[in-house]
């Protein structure tokens, strides 16, 4: 299996700063990478897939970038709305594999 | 707009076979891969497997053995079962459309492993 290991684990952060979280895979994945958000009690939503590419309806504030093992998620400004749990997810092979998530808090 | 609703029981003895259902609406289940996915409560998401409707299957190694999942397109729907369930299967079991990324989602259903 493919690991996926995010960092960091937890983050503290305000309304307004930028955020990154970072994925690593345990090998190349080429671009098969996505990024979710989960709010508490409520499923995973797609941010963004295939590395860069915004799902619709998620607002520019997140990006992402990388290519092969690193990954990276960006909200440029944090909302109040973004305070959530950020799983990044390989899609290269299955079985798909998750990173552990990154609880970002107030 | 597509979604997806789990049903089934919340609660399955050890031992038991755990069957969940997802019903699929405003889209067809042809012509895609569909997911399940589970969540210990508190925990990280785990891939269970998934179904192309024309029959492929591909599941999780660790769960291989135990693991069934199949698709009735007259309902729109797919199935999960898994066999000789313990409390580690205790989670929120998700289902999902998988285009390489899962982008929609049900809710969620809780499942209790307990006698």
């Amino acid at each position: 299996d493919i690991q996926m290991t995010q960092s960091p684990s937890s983050l503290s952060a305000s309304v307004g700063d930028r955020v990154t979280i970072t994925c690593r895979a345990s090998q190349s994945i080429s671009t098969y990478l996505n990024w979710y958000q989960q709010k508490s009690g409520k499923a995973p939503k797609l941010l963004i897939f295939a590395v860069s590419s915004l799902q619709s309806g998620v607002p520019s504030r997140f990006s992402g970038s990388g290519s092969g093992t690193d990954f990276t998620l960006t909200i440029s400004s944090l909302q109040p709305e973004d305070f959530a749990t950020y799983f990044c997810q390989q899609s290269y092979t299955t079985p798909r594999t998750f990173g552990q998530g990154t609880k970002v808090e107030i | 707009q597509v979604q997806l609703q789990e049903s089934g029981p919340g609660l399955v003895k050890p031992s038991e076979t755990l069957s969940l259902t997802c019903t699929v609406s405003g889209g067809p289940i042809s012509g895609y891969y569909w997911s399940w996915i589970r969540q210990p409560p508190g925990k990280g998401l785990e891939w269970i497997g998934y179904i192309y409707v024309s029959g492929r299957t591909d599941y999780h190694p660790s769960l291989k053995s135990r693991v069934t999942i199949a698709a009735d397109t007259s309902k729109n729907q797919f199935s999960l079962k898994l066999s000789s369930v313990t409390a580690a299967d205790t989670a929120v079991y998700y289902c999902a459309r998988d285009l390489g990324g899962g982008d929609y989602w049900g809710q969620g259903t809780l499942v209790t492993v307990s006698s």
